[in-house]
């Protein structure tokens, strides 16, 4: 079967880091997504990770260890916009399943 | 350049009526999934097409249905509605799998 777990909210302050982790059980796995996804919105894409590592980009970083079913993602410098729903996806075998979500609160 | 069109925005249907959504994907992505989100169940996996094949589908009834034309556009259809079939329609393109997704607005769907 096929399983993404991610915690349901986080609050963090503005200017903080925050981690959102994600662990997954799949068959089949290719690479791991994390998408934005703002209230009345469709997701956006963020990051990808294929390899084990962090990969970084702008204020976000996103990590994967493959051997543990791991990821996170990571937000630096929080702003007020970045409240949202983050979205964790793995994707093999031509589909893409998705986590329920991590709302995160972004509070001054 | 345009980005992934979906029509209708809003549906409003009755149990029993059948519908038919369309996705217009970005000039390129021949690679098309529909997803399902509803503010329980979170992002369900439908169906996903690459060059008018169906390449997976995920664990939705037979009522649920969907094509893809040669020009990459594509339909899916759902018959027989059931109030459990509100939700968000989201389709969904890519260049290749290893590029992200792009998605659609998306197509409410309501079911009285």
């Amino acid at each position: 079967g096929q399983n993404i777990d991610q915690p349901t909210e986080m609050t963090a302050t503005e200017g903080a880091i925050v981690q959102i982790n994600c662990t997954y059980q799949t068959s089949g796995f290719n690479g791991l997504f994390w998408y934005q996804q703002h209230a009345g919105e469709a997701p956006t894409f963020l990051s990808y990770n294929v390899l084990d590592g962090l990969e970084e980009k702008g204020r976000f970083s996103s990590f994967l260890s493959r051997s543990k079913g791991y990821s996170y993602l990571l937000l630096k410098e929080l702003q007020m916009k970045d409240s949202a729903s983050y979205l964790c996806a793995v994707t093999g075998g031509f589909k893409t399943i998705f986590g329920a979500g991590t709302r995160l609160f972004v509070k001054a | 350049k345009a980005g992934v069109t979906q029509t209708p925005r809003y549906l409003i249907k009755t149990r029993g009526q059948q519908v038919t959504l369309s996705c217009s994907p970005i000039s390129g992505h021949r690679s098309v999934s529909w997803y399902q989100q509803t503010p329980g169940q979170g992002l369900q996996f439908l169906f996903e097409y690459f060059s008018e094949t169906q390449r997976n589908k995920g664990n939705f009834p037979g009522r649920f249905s969907g094509r893809q034309f040669s020009n990459s556009r594509s339909e899916m259809n759902v018959s027989t509605l059931e109030l459990g079939d509100s939700a968000l329609y989201l389709c969904a393109s890519s260049r290749q799998d290893t590029d992200g997704y792009t998605f659609g607005s998306g197509t409410r769907l309501t079911v009285v």
